[in-house]
């Protein structure tokens, strides 16, 4: 079974905090995801990567960053936090796949319950 | 623009009562279509992947099917413990980003 695990289920931070939140699969996935989840507003994709130190935008990128340094592991960095960026944060991966975009199934962790006071 | 409505937002079952959650989308050409299962508190949890229309798949109580333009999870005979957020997402061709999901339908399922 492929296993996407995120290092924390629930975290409190500061506004203007530097936050980092870590996500490791163990099934050799090219593909790696990040989203937010919000009620009423669905999943949203933040940033997501195809390869070791490749990145791209996803539909809100402002305000984050990302890392990926190795294949299994993606970093999502909050640069300054701030009050809007309390959420659920959910990573995901998937395999390659043919084509512009994969049509491999993305399997996500349990998500990262992020608080910003 | 792309988009993909699932309808309805919540649905409320009787213990064996049998009904379909639907899935309907507009993108610029499907490469695929995925249901999730996600639980209060958890991400979401892979169900099926459908490529073309007129394929089927089937999972215990759980079948999906597709069509050009949507896409059915029937439910048969469900349990309490189907009781979940159910999320479809389209794998497109171009845009932003490769997924577009849904917003999900809340199933309770009453004993």
């Amino acid at each position: 079974d492929v296993k996407v695990t995120q290092s924390s289920r629930y975290l409190v931070k500061r506004t203007g905090e530097k936050v980092f939140l870590e996500c490791v699969q163990d099934m050799d996935h090219e593909n790696m995801f990040w989203y937010r989840q919000d009620p009423g507003l669905g999943l949203r994709l933040i940033y997501f990567s195809y390869d070791v130190k490749m990145k791209e935008k996803g539909d809100i990128p402002e305000g984050y960053s990302v890392s990926r340094e190795k294949k299994e592991r993606f970093s999502l960095i909050l640069e300054s936090a701030s009050t809007n960026q309390t959420s659920m944060y959910l990573c995901a991966s998937s395999l390659r796949g043919v084509g512009a975009y994969s049509n491999q199934p993305q399997h996500f962790g349990d998500g990262t319950r992020l608080s910003i006071l | 623009e792309d988009q993909v409505t699932q309808s309805p937002e919540a649905l409320r079952l009787q213990e064996g009562e049998s009904s379909s959650l639907n899935c309907s989308y507009t993108v610029s050409g499907l490469r695929g279509l995925f249901w999730y299962r996600q639980d209060p508190g958890k991400g979401p949890e892979f169900l099926f992947t459908l490529y073309s229309a007129g394929e089927e798949k089937e999972k215990e109580r759980l079948k999906a099917t597709l069509t050009k333009k949507e896409s059915f999870l029937h439910i048969t005979a469900p349990k309490p413990e189907d009781s979940a957020t159910y999320l479809c997402a389209v794998v497109r061709n171009s845009g932003n980003t490769p997924l577009v999901f849904g917003k999900g339908t809340r199933l309770s399922v009453i004993a």
